[in-house]
């Protein structure tokens, strides 16, 4: 059964930091690996996906890395701004029909 | 505008009641799905269907039940409500199941309270 860790839990950087959000994961043979954001009162919206024979995607400001063999994922922000304050959640897909299994994500707050 | 819509967005209701959520896509895809968001936000599989398989977490109640009347909408009936049944229920939507390259679409979600 696929487990996902998010490190850490909660995180509040002054703006302007580059920082890093981490995922870990206990089974590697996934299809692929996405990063959403949660605002709150909010669905989630999808920031990043990465195939699983990707190493990286990138978006703006954001890049997201996947080691498939050590079973882990980063999500790098950049130049972060109040705006990037929300809740950031990893989830993989084993490539079967029954969806994503999510982290529990890490809170995070932008100091303006 | 293309999205993933649910409503109500918010359903206050009495223990053993039974209530529907509704759930509908305008972005073409093929899958949708349930989705359970408990007290401390953890979000958990409920149900995936596309017009040839329904996949059901095992954890899932049989009090709950996907209806589907086209592709574009699944609906979520809770049948005999209890008060763990309190929790924002998201639906979503992919271009094939998760083995896909496309990314899943969240609506708004749907904040259940039991009372």
């Amino acid at each position: 059964k696929q487990e996902v860790t998010q490190i850490p839990a909660a995180l509040s950087v002054p703006e302007g930091e580059n920082l890093v959000l981490n995922c870990s994961f206990t089974d590697s043979a996934i299809y692929n690996l996405q990063w959403f954001r949660q605002d709150p009162g909010k669905g989630l919206t999808s920031l990043l996906l990465i195939q699983s024979s990707q190493r990286e995607q990138t978006s703006g400001r954001l890049n997201a890395s996947l080691d498939k063999s050590s079973g882990r994922s980063t999500l790098y922000i950049a130049a972060s701004q109040p705006g990037d304050s929300a809740t950031y959640l990893c989830a993989l897909s084993g490539g079967g029909a029954d969806g994503l299994t999510f982290g529990k994500g890490t809170h995070l707050i932008i100091q303006p | 505008d293309t999205a993933v819509s649910q409503t109500p967005k918010y359903l206050v209701t009495q223990m053993g009641n039974d209530k529907s959520i509704k759930c509908e896509q305008n972005l073409g895809h093929d899958t949708m799905y349930w989705y359970k968001q408990d007290s401390k936000k953890f979000l958990k599989i409920m149900f995936s269907y596309n017009n040839k398989e329904l996949i059901i977490n095992e954890t899932v109640p049989n009090r709950f039940s996907p209806k589907s009347p086209d592709k574009a909408h699944l609906n979520l009936h809770i049948n005999s409500l209890e008060l763990g049944d309190s929790a924002v229920y998201f639906c979503a939507s992919s271009q094939g199941s998760g083995g896909s390259k496309s990314p899943l679409h969240f609506g708004n979600g749907t904040r259940l309270t039991v009372t």
